[in-house]
Formats: C-alpha cells, sequence, structure tokens
C-alpha cells in the first residue's frame, strides 16, 4: 500500500512569482508518481508522470517535478506563474509492480494573485 | 483525444431514492474507476474494473455498486442515497499497463456533482 501527503492545502503566489507544491510519498514499492491538475469545474487533467529515466518532468505549460528517491518526493515547480495556473492539484502515486491503485493526495489549490 | 463523458453535471435527489451516475469512455480502455471528491480529503476511490462484467472494490464502497455490461460504459449506483453521499463524483479510465492493468496515467470526466436533501 501506498500514501501520499500534500502538506499545504492553499499557496497564494503574486503573478510571476515563482512557486513549490510539495508533494511526499510513502510505499513499500517502486512507484509511478504524477501531477494532476483541475481547473474550476472541471475533471483532473494530467499535468506530468514520472515513470522511469530522468528524475527531473516537464510539462508543456512551464511546470517541473523532481522525483528524490531518497527523500520520497516529488515537488511540483513552476519559476514563474501566471493567473491561468490557477487550479488544484493533485499529487498522485501507484506502485509500479502490476495491479495497484492509484493513491491521491488532498489536493493544493493555487491562487494566483495579480 | 481520450473522452471520458459522465451523463449529468448536475443532479439533486432526496434521501432513499436510488440514482445511477453513467460513465462512457470512447478510446477502448480496459479499465475503469469512480472516485468521489470531497473538500480536504482529495479523491477516494469507490470502485473500480479491470474488464467487462468485472468488478473491485475500492476504499469507500459502502452504499454503493456498480455496474459493467459494456467495455465503455461504467455506471455508478446508490441504491438508497443519504446526505452524506453528497459529495462530487469522478469517472476515469485508463489503458492495460504493461506492468500489469493500470500505469496510473487516468482520464477523468468533468464530474458529477451530486446533492441529497
Amino acid at each position: 500500500a501506498q500514501s501520499v501527503t500534500q502538506l499545504d492545502s492553499q499557496v497564494p503566489v503574486f503573478e510571476e512569482a515563482p512557486v513549490e507544491l510539495r508533494c511526499n510519498y510513502s510505499s513499500s514499492v517502486s512507484v509511478y508518481l504524477f501531477w494532476y491538475v483541475q481547473y474550476p469545474n472541471q475533471g483532473l487533467q494530467l499535468l506530468l508522470k514520472y515513470l522511469s529515466g530522468s528524475t527531473l518532468v516537464e510539462s508543456i505549460n512551464g511546470f517541473e517535478a523532481e522525483f528524490n528517491k531518497s527523500q520520497t518526493s516529488f515537488h511540483l515547480r513552476k519559476p514563474s506563474v501566471h493567473i491561468s495556473d490557477t487550479a488544484e492539484y493533485f499529487c498522485a502515486v501507484i506502485g509500479s509492480g502490476g495491479y495497484q491503485k492509484v493513491t491521491f493526495g488532498t489536493g493544493t489549490k493555487l491562487q494566483v494573485i495579480p | 483525444d481520450v473522452k471520458v463523458t459522465q451523463s449529468s453535471r448536475y443532479l439533486v435527489k432526496r434521501t432513499g431514492e436510488k440514482v445511477f451516475l453513467e460513465c462512457v469512455q470512447d478510446m477502448d480502455h480496459e479499465n475503469m474507476f469512480w472516485y468521489r471528491q470531497d473538500p480536504g480529503l482529495g479523491l477516494r476511490l469507490i470502485y473500480f474494473s479491470y474488464d467487462v462484467k468485472m468488478k473491485e472494490k475500492g476504499d469507500i464502497p459502502e452504499g454503493y455498486s456498480v455496474s459493467r455490461e459494456k467495455k465503455e460504459r461504467f455506471s455508478l449506483i446508490l441504491e438508497s442515497a443519504s446526505t452524506n453521499q453528497t459529495s462530487m463524483y469522478l469517472c476515469a479510465s485508463s489503458l492495460q499497463g504493461p506492468s500489469g492493468p493500470n500505469t496510473g496515467e487516468l482520464f477523468f470526466g468533468e464530474g458529477s456533482r451530486l446533492t441529497v436533501l
């Protein structure tokens, strides 16, 4: 079984400032890691994922996340946020060895202030 | 693009009513899931299915049942709705993974917000 902790329920940040959304996980097996984004009144959509290989993964809209196995973390970062980044962000984990369930964190609401 | 369609965006039901939430995906995905989303609790898995006619309980199955008669359709049923089932319900689907039935990449519908009075 695995678990995901997102300690920050809300993160306010000024436009064009950098942001980091924290995610820590626990698991007894190797994992795949994900960040999903949910814009207001919409379902979730995949932002980026780590399956294997390079520990730094990037999204098409400027977000990046780094898999840190020793610290069991997968923090999401963006060097300069935009108003359109206002959304709720969910970290998720799944064990890499077949027939596993996806476990989600409780979410972090990013509020970008003009 | 994968499209996951949930039949109703908003529903209002009375306590004790039977409620059906329908979900259809159009990309031939093997796996389908029902989650509920509540503030501060994130997404919690209710039921999932890896194949037609197959279903597995998730973390919070009490008070719910599901049906998967066709590969593209996964229905969530509340046999007797209660006020504590007021929530946002999200359906998702995913492809079969190389090392098992789920790589973890989920495609979500837009959600069904259910209010039980």
